[in-house]
């Protein structure tokens, strides 16, 4: 099946400080991507929806201005978060959905952010 | 707007025993539902996936599932567990087909005692 990977898989940083996370579809192409936030022991939530050549929609109650999303490519899409504080610490998982009759959403495996 | 119930947080089943997950949806019209494992370190794997037609849908691993309209229920099974079916386990409903985001469940933690 398709191949969705992120970079980095777990990442510490201070607060204050900005933190990028990458999400590649490496065997096909994304016109859009999703950007999920899982905390622990609970759900995945819908961050927003990543489209390339265009501008993010964010879920409500998802701060754009925090959580910028580029869609740089037809296989990559990156989250800043920005001024990380202790709260945003997360799991953060993207997703990218194929087309066609056997329409199938890869995830990545995620990355860890700690905000120290 | 459409919403996922998965009422089991934890369960745990001997291995060789039967597996039921149950998963109920709310929504006006019929649904896209999907299964999804999680293991640790792993991204989320589609396990099985329902669109239309038969309402017993076959997976990977040996897990089925089946739709039941009246009970708005999408309940995840499988006959035999194995301990590598340890993992969290995941309902989701998506209204469109194609490029549309899913909304998930809470999880259901499988452990599996030898």
């Amino acid at each position: 099946g398709a191949v969705v990977s992120q970079h980095p898989s777990w990442v510490i940083c201070k607060s204050g400080t900005s933190v990028k996370i990458e999400c590649r579809s490496l065997d096909f192409q994304a016109t859009t991507m999703f950007w999920y936030r899982q905390f622990p022991k609970q759900s995945l939530m819908l961050m927003a929806t990543s489209n390339e050549g265009s501008k993010a929609t964010y879920e409500q109650g998802v701060e754009k201005d925090k959580f910028l999303i580029n869609h740089a490519s037809l296989t990559l899409s990156t989250l800043t978060v920005t001024s990380a504080h202790p709260e945003d610490s997360s799991f953060y998982i993207c997703s990218a959905p194929t087309t066609g009759s056997s329409y199938e959403q890869y995830f990545g495996p995620g990355t860890r952010l700690t905000v120290t | 707007a459409q919403s996922v119930t998965q009422p089991d947080i934890h369960i745990t089943v001997s291995e060789g025993a039967s597996l039921e997950l149950r998963c109920n949806y709310s929504y006006g019209a019929t649904p896209y539902l999907f299964w999804y494992v999680q293991s640790p370190g792993q991204g989320l794997q589609l396990l099985l996936k329902y669109f239309s037609g038969d309402t017993l849908v076959q997976g990977i691993k040996g897990f089925e599932a089946e739709f039941k309209r009246s009970q708005s229920s999408f309940n995840l099974r499988k006959p035999s567990v194995h301990w590598s079916d340890a993992a969290e386990y995941f309902c989701a409903v998506g209204i469109n087909f194609g490029n549309e985001k899913l909304t998930f469940g809470t999880g259901t933690r499988l452990t599996i005692i030898p």
